[in-house]
């Protein structure tokens, strides 16, 4: 089945500084990616997505990259604020007929002032 | 406002007993979805429908019941046959199959003693 990993369980910046969080999958086949925060005691709340016809794309201070070769995405965070503090998941959907997303454990970004 | 709620946020049950956890959308969504999410770990799928009056089983449903009688309700029996049921659950809902944007209600915390 489908596998998602995330490169580092915490990450801690500096607010102002850029942060970046990474993902692995494992499914070549893979076509479709969604980025998700999750604040503490609260639902994952939808980031960004990307398709695997593009290698970029861009939201508001994020930027989502996607490297198909390396089978790796990482989500840029630019200028970080103390409100991106929280838990980011990646998800990859699976490569069973239901194609369900697999989910990433996730990094807890915390943001230093 | 459009969203998924899910009722009570924190519930507690003695061992044995069953209990269900409510999950409702005005989203006008076909598919609805149940995550469990344990400490440092990434959702897991415990039950999906992608149409009213039809589900499916997910990586983890031993233990769980649902139904899908209305488009709007998904709700999630927990049994006394789930040997760990403690944990924050997470209902989701989407316009069109897994492999689509899922939105997240807030979760239900969980405490069985």
């Amino acid at each position: 089945g489908e596998s998602v990993g995330l490169h580092l369980p915490t990450l801690s910046v500096q607010e102002g500084d850029n942060s970046i969080i990474n993902c692995a999958y494992s499914n070549s086949a893979s076509d479709y990616f969604i980025w998700y925060k999750q604040e503490s005691g609260k639902g994952p709340q939808f980031i960004i997505d990307i398709r695997s016809n593009m290698d970029k794309r861009q939201g508001q201070r994020v930027t989502v990259l996607l490297n198909k070769t390396v089978k790796h995405l990482s989500l840029q965070i630019a200028a970080t604020q103390p409100g991106d503090s929280a838990v980011y998941f990646c998800a990859v959907p699976g490569s069973g007929s239901a194609r369900q997303l697999t989910f990433g454990s996730g990094t807890q970004l915390t943001v230093l002032p | 406002d459009g969203g998924i709620t899910q009722s009570p946020k924190y519930l507690f049950r003695k061992e044995g007993q069953n209990v269900t956890l409510s999950c409702e959308q005005n989203l006008n969504h076909d598919a609805m979805y149940w995550y469990r999410q344990d400490p440092g770990q990434g959702l897991r799928l415990i039950y999906y429908s992608q149409i009213v009056n039809d589900f499916q089983k997910g990586d983890i449903a031993e233990g769980y019941s649902v139904s899908r009688e209305k488009k709007e309700s998904f709700p999630l029996t927990v049994t006394s046959a789930q040997k760990n049921p403690t944990a924050f659950y997470l209902c989701a809902s989407s316009i069109g199959g897994p492999a689509y944007e899922q939105y997240f209600g807030p979760g239900t915390r969980l405490t069985v003693t």
